[in-house]
């Protein structure tokens, strides 16, 4: 079955630091894979997807991740992290047979310290 | 446009009432699906839509119905409210199956006592 663990609940960089959230998936077929961004009180937005090609994509806001298919992995980065920046992040696999579902992981909560 | 839009944003619901969470989108997409946000469990599918009149069950279908009678309209209907229906509710929408990106409305937090 298609998983998705984000090891971490919760995350405090301080801000102009560099920020790395981890993802692991467990996918049988070649995955489509999501970051979304879940701000206090609001909906979730996709940030970044990959389907294919490059393994290195860059999102909205400065973000980017990498597709590692050796580690099942696709963490988050950005080089420099602003206050803005404090939200919930969310991984997510598309499982593209039966439904086309989303799977989500938990989540990791970002905190930004001045 | 107003994207996809959920109605009401707060609830708070007696143990055994029933209710109907709106949720409507005017980007006359195909794809239609509810979320159920709990903490430490990230999103969880409860039913979909491929299109008018098409439903599936998600991964925690049970204790609620969905009807799709028109592409804008994907109301979820709490049929006996339980404590455990106590969540934060998500509708999104795309235009497609195999078109993935979601977008999402602004949420139903519902209290079942």
């Amino acid at each position: 079955a298609q998983s998705v663990t984000q090891p971490d609940i919760h995350i405090t960089v301080s801000e102009g630091a560099s920020l790395e959230l981890r993802c692991n998936y467990s996918y049988g077929a070649t995955p489509y894979l999501f970051w979304y961004v879940q701000s206090p009180g609001q909906g979730l937005q996709l940030l970044l997807k990959y389907f294919s090609g490059d393994t290195l994509v860059q999102g909205i806001k400065g973000f980017e991740a990498e597709f590692k298919r050796s580690q099942s992995s696709f963490n988050l980065r950005k080089p420099s992290v602003h206050w803005s920046d404090a939200a919930e992040y969310f991984c997510a696999v598309g499982a593209g047979t039966g439904g086309f579902k989303t799977i989500f992981g938990a989540g990791t909560r970002l905190f930004v310290k001045a | 446009n107003a994207g996809v839009t959920q109605t009401p944003k707060f609830q708070v619901l007696k143990t055994g009432q029933s209710m109907t969470l709106q949720c409507a989108q005017d980007m006359n997409h195909e794809y239609m699906s509810w979320y159920r946000q709990d903490p430490g469990m990230g999103l969880r599918l409860i039913h979909y839509s491929v299109g008018a009149g098409i439903t599936d069950q998600g991964e925690v279908p049970n204790g609620y119905n969905v009807s799709r009678s028109t592409t804008e309209d994907f109301p979820l209907r709490l049929l006996s409210a339980a404590p455990s229906q106590t969540s934060v509710y998500f509708c999104a929408s795309r235009l497609k199956r195999e078109i993935w990106e979601q977008y999402f409305g602004p949420g139903t937090r519902l209290t079942v006592t």
